[in-house]
């Protein structure tokens, strides 16, 4: 099993612009959440999904947008993007969010706004 | 006040030493984890806890729950274990958990 995988690695944007990150896990999992990591803090929660069809906003979701067509995928979208999206993006998926499941990380997304 | 308080922020310790690293969390739970991210950037799970104790090779992490405490600790330091460690709790319904800010910790040979 690859687990959970992201694309791009790497990415500059430019102020306005916009992209999708790209998020795949291949283990059946039912959760898939999207985190940021900002220098000296901890993840962020933006958005999560319980299963296809199903998302909501976690505590950051300003500024993007997510969909869940497939319980493989939950893409994270950028519109507009703006100089205080420059984060590390960190997607990860468990098979429940009840009790004694646990999160599993893909490798990250550098993305910086300039 | 952030709900998962790490500390230390930094940790520099000699190949060999015993390492601790503390978490406290001020939200009820229903488990807390530590997590490994390594220079590269990859987060990996390395514990999860509810109550009591868990050992894996030279890591050991221990709860209390009442104390709303937990603590990783690293037994024979290796630079290979040259990392950022997090604790992070899960409480809320939508299973999402709630990180500290790590603590990054250097082993020196």
């Amino acid at each position: 099993n690859a687990g959970v995988t992201q694309t791009p690695k790497f990415r500059i944007l430019k102020i306005g612009q916009s992209m999708t990150l790209q998020c795949t896990q291949d283990m059946n999992h039912n959760y898939m959440y999207w985190y940021r990591q900002d220098p000296g803090m901890g993840l962020k929660l933006i958005y999560y999904s319980v299963g296809a069809g199903i998302t909501d906003k976690g505590e950051v979701p300003n500024g993007y947008n997510v969909s869940r067509s497939t319980t493989e995928d939950f893409p994270l979208r950028l519109e507009l993007a703006a100089p205080s999206q420059t984060s590390v993006y960190f997607c990860a998926s468990s098979y429940s969010g009840q009790g004694w499941y646990e999160q599993y990380f893909g490798p990250g997304t550098r993305l910086t706004v300039t | 006040k952030n709900e998962v308080e790490q500390s230390p922020q930094n940790l520099t310790a000699q190949e060999g030493e015993f390492i601790t690293i503390n978490c406290s969390y001020s939200v009820g739970i229903s488990a807390l984890h530590w997590l490994q991210q390594h220079p590269g950037g990859g987060i990996v799970s390395l514990f999860m806890l509810s109550s009591g104790k868990k050992k894996h090779g030279r890591l050991i992490a221990t709860i209390n729950i009442q104390e709303k405490h937990s603590s990783l600790h690293i037994t024979a330091s290796h630079p290979r274990d040259s990392a950022v460690y997090i604790c992070a709790v899960r409480g809320g319904s939508q299973g999402n958990l709630i990180f500290g800010k790590g603590t990054k910790l250097s082993v020196k040979p």
